[in-house]
C-alpha cells in the first residue's frame, strides 16, 4: 500500500515551453501533496504544498506564476512548469501524506520526473 | 521556520562495521522524525521513523534515537552490508506541515 506514482519519468522539453507532471496516490485518499525539487547530488528543498480544493502554499523564493500547481481531487495534484528555461532543469518530486494531520504524518514520495530543458 | 542540519556528508565504512548518522533541528514543536534512504536516480524511501513520545525504536539492523532536550536525532545502522551504499536523509516537521531535509549523507560499504 501507500503507492506514489508520477508521470512523466522524464521529458525533455524546448525553452519557452510549458511541461504538467502529474503526482498521483494510488491507493489512499491525500489532502496534503508537497512538490520538492532535488539538483543533483543536493537535498530535496520543498517547493510549495498542495492542499485538495484549495490554492497551494509555496516557499519563499518559488515563484507561484512559474509553477502552477492544481490539487483538483485526493488523488491527483499537477505541477506545471510554464516557460520553462534551463535553469528550470532538475529532478521533481512529489509526496503525499498518508493519514490525518497532527495524528500521523508518513509521506511517501513518488518516483521523481527528470525535467531538462533545452 | 525548521532548520535540520545533518553530519556526516559523506561516511565510508567497511561491510560489518556500523554506520551513524546524526542530525540536529531547531524548532522545538517539531515532533516527527522520519529517515529516508535515496539510491541514484530514484525515489526516498522511508527506512525508518521515530515520533516526539519515543526515545528510540529499532527495526532489525537499523535504529533510531532521539534526544528532544538536545534536538538532535540519529540513525545507526549495524553490520553495514554494500547494499546499504546510497544517500540518507533525515528530516523533520510538526504533524502537518512539510518535510524540511537535511543535506544528505553518502554512505558507502565496501566490501
Amino acid at each position: 500500500g501507500a503507492v506514489v506514482s508520477q508521470h512523466p519519468s522524464w521529458v525533455i522539453c524546448k525553452s519557452g515551453t510549458s511541461v504538467k507532471i502529474e503526482c498521483r496516490s494510488l491507493d489512499f485518499q491525500a489532502t496534503t501533496m508537497f512538490w520538492y525539487r532535488q539538483f543533483p547530488k543536493q537535498s530535496l528543498m520543498l517547493m510549495a504544498t498542495s492542499n485538495e480544493g484549495s490554492k497551494a502554499t509555496y516557499e519563499q523564493g518559488v515563484e507561484k506564476d512559474k509553477f502552477l500547481i492544481n490539487h483538483a481531487s485526493l488523488t491527483l495534484s499537477t505541477l506545471t512548469v510554464t516557460s520553462a528555461h534551463p535553469e528550470d532543469s532538475s529532478f521533481y518530486i512529489c509526496s503525499a501524506r498518508l493519514g490525518l494531520a497532527g495524528i500521523t504524518d508518513t509521506q511517501y514520495f513518488g518516483p521523481g520526473t527528470r525535467l531538462t530543458v533545452l | 521556520g525548521e532548520n535540520v542540519e545533518q553530519h556526516p556528508s559523506t561516511l565510508s565504512v567497511q561491510e560489518g562495521d556500523s554506520a551513524v548518522i546524526k542530525c540536529t533541528y531547531s524548532d522545538s514543536a517539531s515532533n516527527y522524525f522520519p529517515w529516508y534512504k535515496q539510491e541514484l536516480g530514484k525515489r526516498p524511501q522511508l527506512i525508518i521513523d521515530i515520533r516526539s513520545n519515543v526515545g528510540e525504536k529499532k527495526d532489525q539492523r537499523i535504529a533510531v534515537t532521539l534526544n528532544k532536550t538536545a534536538k538532535h536525532f540519529s540513525l545507526h545502522i549495524t553490520e553495514t552490508q554494500p547494499e546499504d551504499s546510497a544517500v540518507y536523509f533525515c528530516a523533520a516537521n510538526q504533524a502537518g506541515t512539510a518535510l524540511i531535509f537535511g543535506k544528505g549523507t553518502t554512505l558507502s560499504v565496501s566490501s
